[in-house]
């Protein structure tokens, strides 16, 4: 089935970087369209950014774009998400998240989530 | 972007009890629906994907039903375990995928 496991968060000052990675186990990872989800304190769910099996297409969530860029290195079986420019509305558990079948877009695995808090 | 609302906001369901949750789209999404099952301090877990596909190990007391706009997630008769946040998820149109706000099983 898989196992995603996060890392990288913390507290982190308004402005500044912050770096996430997901290490994939269990599965094929390079063959896997791979997802970041947000969940802020006490709210629903948020697709962050998405990138293809091969890393060619990247996809991501409006607010974030252009401060969020999302990468994988498939001979590591890693996905990362560097995040610059932080505000605190980013502030969440970020989960990585496979898809269930190549392209099918829900998710079957997920990580146990990392969590980032920006504030002063 | 295809807007997920989830109704109702709060369910309280005595165990064993039948629960009915609903999820409208604000376009049509065919089939390309998934349910989620969220549980405090854990990550979501996939329920149903295309509207009612159960997913791997998930008991056949969840049922999801519906195409278009209008979709069901069905538990037929709830288990402690059941208490829980449960969301839908559109896949069909993207970026961006889309989850609706959640609907909360309690204990009545």
């Amino acid at each position: 089935q898989g196992q995603l496991v996060e890392s990288g968060g913390g507290v982190v000052q308004p402005g500044r970087s912050l770096r996430l990675s997901c290490a994939a186990s269990g599965f094929t990872f390079r063959t896997y369209v791979m997802h970041w989800v947000r969940q802020a304190p006490g709210k629903g769910l948020e697709w962050v950014a998405a990138i293809w099996h091969d890393g060619g297409d990247k996809y991501y969530l409006d607010s974030v774009k252009g401060r969020f860029t999302i990468s994988r290195d498939n001979s590591k079986n890693t996905l990362n998400l560097q995040m610059n420019s932080l505000r605190a509305e980013d502030t969440a558990v970020y989960y990585c998240a496979r898809e269930l079948e190549y392209g099918s877009g829900s998710y079957s695995v997920w990580g146990q989530g990392t969590t980032v808090t920006v504030s002063s | 972007e295809i807007v997920m609302t989830q109704s109702p906001a709060t369910l309280s369901v005595s165990p064993g009890e039948r629960a009915t949750l609903s999820c409208r789209a604000s376009q049509n999404v065919r089939s390309q629906l998934a349910w989620y099952q969220q549980k405090p301090g854990q990550a979501p877990r996939l329920l149903i994907s295309g509207a009612s596909t159960r997913a791997t190990g998930i008991p056949a007391r969840f049922s999801g039903s519906g195409s278009g706009t209008e979709f069901t997630l069905t538990i037929s008769s709830l288990q402690s375990e059941d208490f829980a946040v449960y969301y839908c998820q559109q896949y069909y149109n993207w970026p961006p995928w889309t989850f609706g706000q959640g609907t909360k099983v309690e204990v009545k």
